[in-house]
């Protein structure tokens, strides 16, 4: 059974760069076939995503937030990870990581989800 | 961008009713698109893939239909587990980029 596991400050100052852990356990990011992802929840709101990377490195990012996101990937650790810059209050959010097998198959696996909340 | 919009926003039902909740998408998105499922405090769940394939352990009264623009997600009778918010997901995009719709929230008449 694949798991996913967020990790990180759930607090992050204006300004500053928000960066999380998504750990994987129950299969290899590095087995292929898969695009791990970034997906976030305002709070109350709707969902919205951020970007994907593959076990090569390849990256895809949502358009508006491309400018500020970073999304790697470690496979010696089984992890990846996403870096956002320059946050603001509307950063805010919950931050979850997800599974895609690509193509026409949804999102299977998501971690908790971790709260972010961006504030001095 | 392609954008998703869900109909109803919100509908109440009650238990053993059949609910029918529409996804339109902004231009064909061919039969790339996925339901989910999200309860309060918890990650969404993936229903429907591939437009009307039901994810392993979903319960059959769940379906989707729909190919190009418009898609529909039908619960045929409510259990009371079912009431939730419910997402549609398009992965059509070039690059892979995908998009949700705002989402649905069915609650207990």
């Amino acid at each position: 059974q694949v798991q996913l596991q967020e990790s990180g400050p759930g607090l992050v100052k204006p300004s500053q760069t928000l960066s999380l852990t998504c750990t994987v356990s129950g299969g290899s990011i590095s087995s292929g076939g898969y695009y791990w992802s970034w997906i976030r929840q305002h709070p109350g709101k709707g969902l919205e995503w951020i970007g994907y990377i593959y076990y090569s490195g390849s990256t895809y990012y949502n358009p508006s937030l491309k400018s500020r996101v970073t999304i790697s990937v470690d496979t010696s650790k089984n992890q990846f990870s996403l870096k956002l810059s320059s946050v603001t209050a509307a950063d805010t959010a919950v931050y979850y990581c997800a599974r895609a097998a690509g193509g026409n198959s949804g999102f299977d696996y998501w971690g908790q989800g971790t709260l972010v909340t961006v504030s001095s | 961008d392609i954008q998703m919009t869900q109909s109803p926003s919100s509908l109440s039902a009650s238990v053993g009713d059949r609910v029918t909740i529409t996804c339109r998408a902004s231009q064909s998105i061919s039969s790339y698109l996925n339901w989910y499922q999200q309860k309060p405090g918890k990650a969404p769940k993936l229903l429907i893939y591939a437009a009307s394939s039901l994810q392993s352990g979903v319960p059959s009264r769940f379906s989707g239909s729909g190919s190009g623009t418009d898609f529909t997600l039908t619960i045929s009778s409510l259990q009371p587990e079912d009431f939730a918010t419910y997402y549609c997901q398009q992965s059509y995009s070039t690059l892979l980029k995908c998009s949700f719709g705002q989402g649905t929230k069915l609650e207990i008449k």
